[in-house]
């Protein structure tokens, strides 16, 4: 069974760097084929995909965020890491971490973790 | 980047009835791949369909998903209470785009 669950500060101040965890199970990120990827959702708003990370480090970002995001893993810790700098409150939102194998879509969802940005 | 264009916004029906969303693509989404999700209030969304039109693991057959191209329908054939909840399309094709979600509310 695949779970994942994000972890991070609830509440940020404007301009700071976000750091956000997502620790899995129930699967491998040594394993051709796996991606872990982030998604966000505003308050009452559409979702919106961030970013996502392979098996072989490969890493695709979102065009309209790529210059404040940055995804890492660390595979035997079982962890991905995603940081999104210059924080607004337009950032405010719910994080999801998910699972994707291959080219595909996402399977898995993490319970979301809720950011606040405000002074 | 490939938009979609989820239609109607929100879609007020009374359990049983047949409820037809429609995701429409700005271009071609190649190998139709296309995935709906459902999302209950608090909740992660959760996968219904992908391929298009296959269900996942454990979905009801009321759920199915056809379509190709750019132009995608999600429907319920006979809604049940459970069913009430915002649904949104994805697709995965060329990197990764959401459309904007169709509430699905009791009338």
């Amino acid at each position: 069974q695949i779970t994942l669950k994000e972890s991070g500060p609830m509440l940020v101040k404007p301009t700071q760097t976000l750091t956000l965890t997502c620790t899995f199970s129930g699967f491998s990120l040594r394993t051709n084929g796996v991606g872990v990827g982030w998604i966000r959702q505003p308050p009452r708003k559409a979702l919106e995909w961030l970013g996502l990370i392979y098996w072989d480090d490969d890493k695709r970002y979102s065009p309209s965020l790529k210059s404040r995001l940055t995804i890492t893993k660390d595979t035997s810790k079982k962890q991905v890491v995603l940081t999104m700098t210059n924080m607004d409150p337009a950032d405010t939102a719910t994080y999801y971490c998910v699972h994707r194998l291959g080219a595909s879509f996402f399977d898995s969802w993490g319970q979301g973790a809720l950011v606040i940005v405000s002074s | 980047e490939i938009v979609l264009t989820q239609s109607p916004g929100t879609l007020s029906l009374s359990p049983g009835e047949r409820a037809t969303l429609s995701c429409r693509a700005s271009q071609s989404v190649s190998s139709n791949y296309l995935a709906w999700y459902q999302q209950k209030p608090g909740q992660a969304p959760r996968l219904l369909i992908y391929g298009a039109s296959s269900r996942a693991t454990g979905i009801p057959d009321r759920f199915s998903g056809s379509g190709s191209g750019t132009d995608f329908t999600l429907t319920i054939s006979r809604l049940e209470p459970e069913d009430f909840a915002v649904y949104y399309c994805q697709q995965y094709g060329y990197l990764i785009t959401f459309g904007g979600g169709t509430k699905v509310e009791i009338k």
